[in-house]
C-alpha cells in the first residue's frame, strides 16, 4: 500500500528566510512524487514532480524538492520565502508499478505554510 | 486549472436530498478522480475511473455514486445515505504522470 506522511500541520517562517516542508512516503516499488499547492477555496495547483533522473527537482515559483531514496523523503524547499507563498501544501505519491498506470495519487494531510512579513 | 471545470462552485443541500456535482475535462485524459477534502484530513479518494464506462470505489465510496458515460464527464452524486456530506469536493484528471484539478465544489447541508 502507498502512503504519505507530512509530519507538520503548520510551518511558520519569516519572509526572506529559507523554508522546508517535509514529506516522507511509502510505496512497494519506485515512486512518482509530487507537490501541489492550494489557496483558499481553490483547487490544487501543480508545483513539481520527481519521475526519474536528478534527485533535485526544480518547479514553479522558485520551489524545489530533493528526492532521497534511502530516507524515503521528498522535502519541499525554497531559498527565500515570500508572504504570497502562504498556502496549504500537499505531497503525493504513486507507485510506478501501479497496474495500468492510471492508479490514483495518494496524498498527505497537508501542511499549512505561513510566511510572516 | 488545467482544463477541468467543476460546477457549481457552491452547493447547498437539504437533508435527505441527492445532489450531483459536475466535472468536465477537455484534456483528453482517460483517468478521472473524485476526492473529498475535510480540514486536517487532506484529500480522500471517493471514486475513480480509468476509462469510459468503468469506475472503481476509493477509500470512502459509501453514500456516493458516479457514472462515466463520456470521456469528458465524471459526475458525482452525493446520496442521502452519505451521513456527513458537508465538505469540499475536488475532481481531477490525469495523464500518464501528472494530475490536474478543478476548482472544487463546496457542498453544505442545510
Amino acid at each position: 500500500a502507498q502512503s504519505v506522511a507530512q509530519p507538520e500541520d503548520q510551518v511558520n517562517v519569516a519572509e526572506g528566510n529559507p523554508l522546508t516542508v517535509k514529506c516522507t512516503y511509502s510505496v512497494s516499488g519506485n515512486p512518482y512524487l509530487f507537490w501541489y499547492v492550494q489557496y483558499p477555496n481553490r483547487g490544487l495547483q501543480f508545483l513539481l514532480k520527481y519521475i526519474t533522473g536528478d534527485n533535485l527537482v526544480k518547479g514553479s515559483y522558485g520551489f524545489e524538492a530533493e528526492f532521497n531514496k534511502s530516507q524515503t523523503s521528498f522535502h519541499l524547499k525554497k531559498p527565500s520565502a515570500l508572504v504570497s507563498d502562504s498556502a496549504l501544501y500537499f505531497c503525493a505519491v504513486r507507485d510506478r508499478l501501479g497496474g495500468s498506470g492510471n492508479t490514483p495519487l495518494v496524498f498527505g494531510k497537508g501542511t499549512r505554510l505561513s510566511v510572516i512579513a | 486549472d488545467g482544463g477541468i471545470t467543476q460546477s457549481p462552485k457552491y452547493l447547498f443541500r437539504k437533508e435527505g436530498q441527492n445532489v450531483t456535482l459536475s466535472c468536465e475535462q477537455n484534456l483528453n485524459h482517460d483517468a478521472m478522480y473524485w476526492y473529498r477534502q475535510d480540514p486536517g484530513q487532506g484529500l480522500r479518494l471517493i471514486y475513480y475511473s480509468q476509462i469510459v464506462n468503468d469506475f472503481q470505489k476509493g477509500d470512502i465510496a459509501e453514500g456516493y455514486s458516479v457514472s462515466r458515460e463520456k470521456k469528458e464527464s465524471f459526475p458525482l452524486t452525493v446520496t442521502s445515505a452519505q451521513k456527513n456530506p458537508t465538505a469540499f469536493y475536488l475532481c481531477a484528471s490525469r495523464n500518464l504522470v501528472e494530475a490536474f484539478f478543478g476548482q472544487g465544489t463546496r457542498l453544505t447541508v442545510v
